[in-house]
């Protein structure tokens, strides 16, 4: 079984500074997905970036990016130039590529990013 | 377009009552997904929909949840009788059935309090 590990319960960032959340993940599939999902307080959970296993180029997504290592099983994501609206819990997921159909997500246990003003 | 809605947002109920909670997923979407977060802990896949058919319930804790998809569109989640680890925040999500580069829309989840 998949799992996946978020070791940073809460983080903190001064607005406009740069913060990298942790997130490392255990699968013996080779061909799987990557996601990081943001959840403001009392607004539903939303997509902020994927990326594919076999591409090994890391996914950017305008100020968010990820730094995906495969062989390490690290998947960690950088908010640059950090704004007040990016305050939010946000949960890494896990999906296996091998099940057409059924997009089951295993996620961590998240990271509760306070942005400084 | 809405978006996935649930309801209620919040509920407090005792230990052994029943509750219901409602998804109502994107129009359109097939794939109707429960999901769980226990409190500190990580989001816990509950069961999937495909249509009004339960793809995959193996994440169901036991038979004290049931869930039920009328029709293929909104769905319902019962806890009967309620107990205090059931307490938590249930996500409900949908997408399309598609090939490949599928996006999940989630709820903004229903909180649920046993006391």
């Amino acid at each position: 079984a998949q799992t996946v590990t978020q070791s940073q319960p809460e983080m903190s960032v001064q607005e406009a500074e740069t913060v990298t959340l942790s997130c490392t993940y255990d699968t013996s599939e080779s061909d799987y997905y990557l996601f990081w999902y943001k959840q403001p307080p009392s607004r539903q959970m939303i997509l902020v970036i994927r990326q594919e296993a076999y591409k090994q180029q890391n996914a950017t997504e305008n100020r968010f990016s990820v730094n995906f290592q495969k062989a390490a099983k690290s998947f960690s994501l950088k908010i640059s130039d950090s704004q007040l609206g990016d305050a939010a819990m946000y949960f890494c997921a896990y999906r296996s590529a091998a099940n057409f159909g059924n997009e089951k997500l295993t996620f961590g246990t998240g990271t509760r990013l306070t942005i400084i003003p | 377009e809405a978006g996935v809605t649930q309801f209620p947002s919040h509920s407090v109920i005792e230990k052994g009552q029943t509750v219901t909670l409602r998804c109502d997923p994107i129009s359109g979407h097939d794939n109707l997904y429960w999901y769980r977060r226990v409190m500190g802990k990580e989001i816990k896949f509950l069961l999937h929909f495909v249509k009004e058919s339960k793809q995959d319930e193996s994440g169901m804790p036991n038979n004290r949840f049931l869930a039920e998809r009328t029709g293929g569109t909104y769905s319902t989640l019962k806890v009967q009788p309620a107990e205090l680890e059931d307490s938590g925040v249930y996500f409900c999500a949908s997408s399309q059935v598609r090939l490949t580069g599928n996006t999940i829309y989630f709820g903004e989840g229903s909180w649920l309090t046993v006391v």
